[in-house]
């Protein structure tokens, strides 16, 4: 089984500051680990993914994600936010286990930055 | 280079009718994915295709629902005497290869039942 915990339904920061999105998973297998953005009325557009290698993974539009094993984390950050960064993001797993295509996302977290 | 293509973008139906949704995926990806995204959640996996072979079906997929990659290009998800609860976002994404692969979605199927 797999699944994804995103503990926070909205976080708001101020422009410029640094920002955090919180993600926590749970796989059995190796964890592929993804982040994806949602503006309204759109789809889902790709951030950036952990598949192995480094823990520090960087990403579309300055966002990077740091992959923790032992605390099973993904968090995704960014060193100063921009107000168009305000959207909803979604973490995602995939167990690397042979045959196994599905993603599982978490719940979501709104994104407010204020000017 | 053109991404994922869906249509129609939204859909309006009254409840026990047939609706079908089609989804084109990039140009030479051979795998493609349903995901179903109701209002404050996320996308929920609904099936998958390698080419024209449906390979997993998730158990939100009910016997209403059929989903079919006829020449392993574009798909379509058939949902049969709609109900209120079908009102959802469907998404479609693709990816080249598989399991370390980035799936690429496109911008989704609005359905809302009445």
């Amino acid at each position: 089984a797999q699944s994804v915990a995103q503990p926070e339904d909205q976080v708001n920061v101020a422009e410029g500051n640094p920002l955090t999105v919180k993600c926590t998973y749970s796989v059995s297998g190796n964890p592929y680990l993804f982040w994806y953005v949602q503006y309204p009325n759109r789809g889902l557009q790709f951030l950036l993914k952990y598949i192995t290698g480094d823990n520090l993974v960087k990403g579309s539009y300055g966002f990077e994600a740091e992959f923790n094993k032992s605390q099973t984390s993904f968090h995704l950050k960014k060193p100063s936010a921009l107000v168009s960064d305000s959207a909803l993001y979604f973490c995602a797993v995939r167990d690397g286990g042979f045959g196994n295509e599905k993603l599982t996302f978490g719940t979501g977290t709104r994104l407010t930055i204020i000017p | 280079d053109t991404g994922v293509s869906q249509n129609p973008r939204h859909k309006i139906t009254k409840r026990g009718q047939n609706v079908t949704f089609r989804c084109d995926p990039i140009s030479e990806h051979n795998r493609l994915y349903w995901y179903r995204q109701t209002l404050g959640q996320g996308p929920e996996f609904l099936t998958y295709f390698q080419n024209e072979a449906q390979l997993e079906k998730s158990r939100l997929l009910s016997d209403r629902f059929s989903a079919e990659r006829p020449k392993g290009s574009f798909s379509t998800l058939e949902i049969q005497r709609t109900e209120q609860g079908d009102s959802a976002m469907y998404l479609c994404a693709s990816t080249p290869r598989g399991a370390t692969d980035t799936q690429y979605f496109g911008p989704g199927t609005r359905l809302t039942v009445l």
